[in-house]
């Protein structure tokens, strides 16, 4: 089944607000990742977190990992029209075949000038 | 431009038809993935290959088949398309298991 779950399902925000996207999951992790997609197109990677990180900066991207509470954020801080998308979170999972990549539902971000 | 590369972009099926998505990546990763993407349950993991030569089912295996003869290449199959595959389809590759994932541009595949 999916790993991560991603809070809430739709974000309406203005212009210059900061927008905060949540992600769950299940299992022990090594790592999770967050993605993006534009509307029709394929995912962008946007940052790795592994888990023994708590907290990573990337430009106006803020992320944080709790492994105890398995649960990670994903912070963008003085949004534009430009961020609008959908946001999902990722995270790894190990079987006996191998490594897989397990994304969530995703979270639609609206930002409105 | 490296990357990689999905074939077709769209594509109208008959029910009961066999198809097969092309995925192609040009930077030598190791690991590949084929996932769907429907309205309202994001992706799902339909198939994975962590090597050439290595396969693994993802959440919703059934009715696909794959295959990785080499690196480069990780084709998706339907053997007898039904309504519910109705999808869009993305390819991925990372370097290595537990690296950032690059995404081809998808195939939207309408069974009818």
């Amino acid at each position: 089944s999916q790993q991560g779950e991603e809070d809430p399902q739709a974000l309406s925000i203005q212009e210059g607000e900061n927008a905060t996207m949540n992600c769950s999951y299940k299992t022990s992790i090594n790592n999770l990742q967050w993605y993006r997609q534009n509307s029709g197109r394929g995912l962008v990677h946007l940052i790795l977190i592994r888990s023994n990180e708590r907290e990573k900066h990337s430009g106006r991207l803020r992320v944080t990992l709790d492994t105890s509470k398995k649960s990670s954020s994903l912070l963008i801080t003085a949004s534009r029209a430009a961020d609008t998308a959908s946001y999902f979170c990722a995270t790894d999972a190990w079987s006996n075949s191998g490594y897989a990549l397990n994304f969530g539902k995703g979270t639609s971000l609206l930002v409105t000038p | 431009i490296a990357g990689i590369t999905q074939a077709p972009t769209s594509q109208i099926l008959a029910a009961g038809r066999r198809m097969t998505l092309r995925c192609t990546q040009d930077m030598r990763h190791n690991a590949m993935y084929w996932y769907r993407q429907d309205l309202g349950l994001g992706l799902r993991l339909i198939h994975y290959s962590n090597t050439a030569g290595t396969t693994g089912k993802g959440e919703v295996p059934d009715g696909y088949s794959v295959s990785r003869a080499n690196t480069d290449d990780f084709p998706l199959t339907l053997a007898s398309a039904v309504p519910s595959q109705t999808s869009v389809y993305f390819c991925a590759s990372s370097e290595r298991g537990e690296g950032e994932a690059f995404f081809g541009q998808g195939t939207r595949l309408t069974v009818v």
